[in-house]
């Protein structure tokens, strides 16, 4: 099984600061032939369903504001949160579909402070 | 517009099986490409991803759960199924059903998850 490794577990920023999560894979997630990375990241706020933020690494889901951003390949993966808002309080995780099993991270836990 | 809703038994005992129903609307499970996919979640943990089906009826299972997995459709209702059999405290968790697709291979859209409890 591919392990997935997030840090911090948790962090607490200001509102207006920028964030950075790492996601780091226990091997590869970029696939040669189409030159696309496996990887995704979801936010889950308190109480409510996980919602899907980028995928193929870098793309922003539908709706997602542009202060999300999502990089990296390979092995190792960020997602940027600029100008934190008090509404991204949430557990964001990663998630490789690469291979199966699926895999997800045990997720970062952002705090505001 | 997608939308899925998961129900099931809510409590149950150790030893039974327990049986949980995606129902969809937005997309069909006949359509090429087309999946869903289950994941579980204990409170206040992380997210376990369960079993996916697909269009053409391939699964795929998390063998951590070994051979206590089952899911299936039916296409005619615009649902999907997930049976756990001899389930214990273990298998306590929100259950979310989302739907997936062989293009962007990412769950796009999820269900509001239903809790399930195992106690005797």
């Amino acid at each position: 099984d591919i392990a997935i490794t997030q840090s911090p577990s948790s962090v607490a920023v200001s509102v207006g600061e920028t964030v950075t999560l790492s996601c780091k894979s226990s091997q590869s997630l970029l696939y040669s032939e189409n030159n696309k990375d496996y990887l995704g990241w979801y936010q889950q706020k308190p109480g409510q369903t996980p919602k899907p933020l980028i995928y193929w690494a870098t793309n922003r889901h539908t709706g997602v504001p542009d202060r999300f951003t999502g990089s990296g390949s390979g092995t190792d993966f960020t997602l940027i949160i600029s100008s934190v808002q008090a509404e991204d309080l949430a557990d964001y995780y990663c998630e490789q579909y690469f291979v199966y099993p699926l895999t997800f991270g045990s997720g970062t836990k952002l705090e505001i402070k | 517009q997608v939308t899925l809703k998961e129900s099931g038994p809510g409590i149950l005992q150790p030893s039974q099986t327990l049986s949980l129903t995606c129902t969809f609307s937005g997309f069909s499970l006949s359509t090429y490409g087309m999946g869903v996919g289950w994941i579980r979640q204990p409170s206040g943990k992380g997210l376990e991803w369960l079993a996916n089906i697909w269009w053409d009826d391939d699964k795929y299972y998390n063998p951590s759960l070994k051979n206590r997995l089952t899911i299936s459709k039916d296409t005619s209702n615009n649902q999907a199924f997930l049976k756990i059999t001899n389930v214990d405290t273990a298998d306590t968790a929100t259950y979310y059903c989302a739907r997936i697709d062989n293009y962007d291979w990412y769950f796009d859209f999820w269900g509001p998850g239903t809790m399930v409890t195992v106690s005797s």
